[in-house]
C-alpha cells in the first residue's frame, strides 16, 4: 500500500537520450511535485501540479516536460540528457499547495 | 529569492546525548515550517513540523523550537540512537508562491 511511488528507481542512460520518469500517488492529494536532489543532497523544486495545472515551474530547462494525466499521476519526460542531469528525482504530494508534503522513494539517474 | 540556512551540515554525537539543528530564513511571511529525515537510499520522511501560530512542538523525543522574530527555527533530537542517523532537512513554506524552500541538510551521525 506504499502512497507514493515512483518508477524506475535506477535510471542508466546515454547522453541524448530522451527517457520518462513515472509518479503515482494514492493519498487522494490535490498537488504533486518533482524535486531534484544532486550529489551534494541539495533538495530544489522543478514543478508543482494541482489538480492537473501546472502552478509552479521553476528555472527548469524546456528539455524537462512535466505531464499530469489525472491528478493521481505525474510524469517527467527529459529529453537529450545530459550528464548534468545525473541527479536523484523525488516525486512528492500533498493533500493542498500549503499542506504537508510525502516523498516517494526516488528515481537515481545516471547520464554516461 | 527565498532562502534557509541550515547548520551544521555534519553532526556526531554519543548514543544518549541530545543533538540540536538549526535553520534560519528568510521570508518573513513563511509559516509553516516541516522537518524531513532522509535515511539511505530513501525519499524524506517528514519527522514534525510546526506552523507559526506555536513556539514550541514536542512528539516524544522530538521537539521543535520556532523563534519567529529572529526567524529560525530548531529540531531537537534527545536520548539519540543509532537508527537517529540521517540527513535531516529544514524546510519553509514561502507565502505568495507556496513552494517549499530547503535547507542544506545536516548528516547526523549517531555514535554507539
Amino acid at each position: 500500500d506504499t502512497a507514493v511511488s515512483q518508477t524506475p528507481k535506477y535510471l542508466v542512460t546515454q547522453m541524448g537520450n530522451d527517457k520518462s520518469i513515472k509518479c503515482e500517488q494514492n493519498l487522494g492529494h490535490d498537488t504533486m511535485y518533482w524535486y531534484k536532489q544532486d550529489s551534494k543532497k541539495f533538495l530544489k523544486i522543478m514543478f508543482s501540479y494541482n489538480n492537473k495545472e501546472l502552478i509552479i515551474n521553476e528555472t527548469v530547462p524546456n528539455r524537462f516536460s512535466p505531464k499530469s494525466p489525472d491528478k493521481a499521476h505525474l510524469n517527467l519526460h527529459i529529453n537529450s540528457l545530459e550528464l548534468g542531469d545525473s541527479a536523484v528525482y523525488f516525486c512528492a504530494s500533498a493533500p493542498g499547495s500549503t499542506d504537508t508534503q510525502y516523498f516517494g522513494p526516488g528515481t537515481r539517474l545516471t547520464v554516461l | 529569492g527565498e532562502n534557509v540556512e541550515q547548520h551544521p551540515s555534519t553532526l556526531s554525537v554519543q548514543e544518549g546525548d541530545s543533538a540540536v539543528i538549526k535553520c534560519t530564513y528568510s521570508d518573513s511571511a513563511s509559516n509553516y515550517f516541516p522537518w524531513y529525515k532522509q535515511e539511505l537510499g530513501k525519499g524524506p520522511q517528514l519527522i514534525i513540523d510546526i506552523r507559526s501560530n506555536v513556539g514550541e512542538k514536542k512528539d516524544q523525543r522530538i521537539a521543535v523550537t520556532l523563534n519567529k522574530t529572529a526567524k529560525h527555527f530548531s529540531l531537537h533530537i534527545t536520548e539519540t540512537q543509532p537508527e537517529d542517523s540521517a540527513v535531516y532537512f529544514c524546510a519553509a513554506l514561502t507565502s505568495g508562491t507556496y513552494k517549499y524552500i530547503f535547507g542544506t541538510g545536516t548528516r547526523l551521525k549517531v555514535l554507539a
